[in-house]
């Protein structure tokens, strides 16, 4: 069935710095979600893409929907040690919503 | 906002031992969800049900059993709890587009932690 594959699996970032996760499929997505969880807690929504191409920005995030919709990508500006978390992305399948295995952001102070 | 209780945040049984976990949601949501969470195996579907009495078989069913009579309420139930069934159980919902849509967000509860000794 299809899944989604998600990289990197870690990521220790700097405070300050920038970086960027990466959700591949090999098979054409309806829409995809994005998650967040916190240390401790449970997966929040985030955000959802429909269109091809189509990128959203909330605050120092910025997501993206590639053309062919079958990747999406994660940015995030200035890191700060609010954003540490594992960020999951997630597209239906069936009756379903795959999830990633997710992307552990830590930060540096 | 979409509220989503789950009963226990901590929880210890006895291999054995059935359990009951159980799921609220406010939301007058059709759709309802119980995963698994592992370390390095990330979020595992058990069962899924979008309608009142309707379940569906997820990724992992095997020793887990479900119930939904009223559409508020999800449980989910360990017939003969096993320490390989030591884990984080999460509860979510979500509207429907469609009946057996799934391309709505979910909303989690706060998680059950399960502990089988």
């Amino acid at each position: 069935g299809q899944q989604v594959m998600q990289i990197p699996q870690y990521q220790h970032v700097q405070e300050g710095e920038d970086f960027t996760t990466y959700c591949n499929s090999s098979t054409t997505l309806s829409n995809i979600q994005w998650y967040k969880q916190r240390p401790g807690g449970h997966p929040v929504f985030l955000i959802q893409l429909v269109k091809s191409g189509e990128v959203k920005k909330q605050k120092r995030l910025t997501f993206q929907f590639g053309e062919a919709k079958k990747n999406s990508s994660l940015h995030i500006t200035a890191t700060q040690t609010t954003d540490v978390g594992t960020y999951f992305c997630a597209a239906p399948n069936d009756y379903k919503l795959s999830f990633g295995a997710g992307t552990t952001v830590t930060v540096r102070a | 906002d979409v509220k989503v209780t789950q009963s226990s945040r901590y929880l210890v049984k006895r291999t054995g031992e059935k359990v009951f976990l159980e799921c609220v949601q406010d939301m007058d949501h059709e759709n309802m969800f119980w995963y698994r969470q592992d370390p390095g195996l990330g979020l595992r579907l058990i069962y899924f049900s979008y309608d009142v009495k309707m379940k569906e078989k997820g990724d992992i069913p095997e020793g887990y059993s479900v119930s939904r009579e009223k559409k508020e309420r999800f449980s989910l139930i360990l017939e003969s709890a096993s320490t390989n069934q030591t884990s984080m159980y999460l509860c979510a919902s979500s509207l429907s587009s469609g009946l057996g849509s799934v391309d709505q967000p979910q909303h989690f509860g706060d998680g059950t932690r399960l502990s089988i000794l």
